[in-house]
């Protein structure tokens, strides 16, 4: 499978926990993007890679998220001290131009 | 502030009939347009996009969709639905000049009866 992965698919955790994501992107696309997405709700942006370059974060990007994308290949996506509003699907994506392709999204759920 | 709206959030229809979903966008610069698709357990797949050129462009499974901007719309349609289509559907814009992030609507829920 050459597509975008994730992992874990599910995470459930208790809140104040800290939780860390993983987004392997397709091979050689350079850059990486982080979605969330909620119920009913279309994805929303997070923040996105350029290489190992982070180059916009969103507002939605509180402190107590990071994300790092260390040698330019795989990415990692890590909440601190969790809060059950941070219960969300979250989707890397990644592209080479113009086109991103989705993985199959990490399901946090915060009790 | 840019932003997505798609008109429909759930659409029952029956098998054959035909489907438009719409899809209105609020960006003035230039765009790329995309519907994605997520069947029932599955991820976001991309259904067809439009870069430039002939507005009218063809997806997979026989979907197309129609890029009219006067009316900053981008709306998908098929002439004939299956049950198998029965998905939830995302129409996305990329804005060249913001990072080449995706500003995605709410999505609309099509459930198609057999």
């Amino acid at each position: 499978d050459t597509g975008v992965s994730q992992n874990p698919r599910h995470k459930i955790t208790k809140r104040g926990q800290n939780v860390t994501f993983r987004c392997d992107p397709i091979s050689e696309h350079n850059r990486l993007y982080w979605y969330r997405q909620t119920l009913g709700q279309g994805p929303e942006f997070l923040t996105y890679f350029q290489n190992e370059a982070q180059l916009e974060k969103s507002r939605l990007l509180s402190d107590r998220f990071s994300a790092e994308r260390p040698k330019g290949s795989f990415s990692t996506l890590e909440i601190q001290r969790t809060e059950q509003g941070d219960s969300a699907m979250y989707l890397c994506a990644s592209s080479e131009q113009d086109t991103q392709y989705f993985g199959p999204g990490t399901r946090l759920t915060v009790l | 502030a840019q932003s997505v709206s798609q008109h429909n959030h759930h659409v029952i229809l029956s098998e054959a009939a035909s489907l438009e979903l719409g899809c209105n966008y609020s960006y003035g610069g230039t765009v790329n347009l995309f519907w994605y698709v997520q069947y029932p357990g599955q991820h976001l797949q991309l259904l067809l996009k439009y870069f430039s050129g002939d507005p009218l462009v063809k997806g997979i499974k026989g979907f197309e969709a129609e890029f009219i901007k006067s009316k900053f719309s981008f709306n998908l349609r098929k002439p004939s639905v299956q049950w198998s289509d029965t998905a939830e559907y995302f129409c996305a814009v990329y804005l060249y000049n913001q990072g080449g992030k995706l500003i995605f609507g709410q999505g609309t829920e099509l459930s198609v009866k057999p």
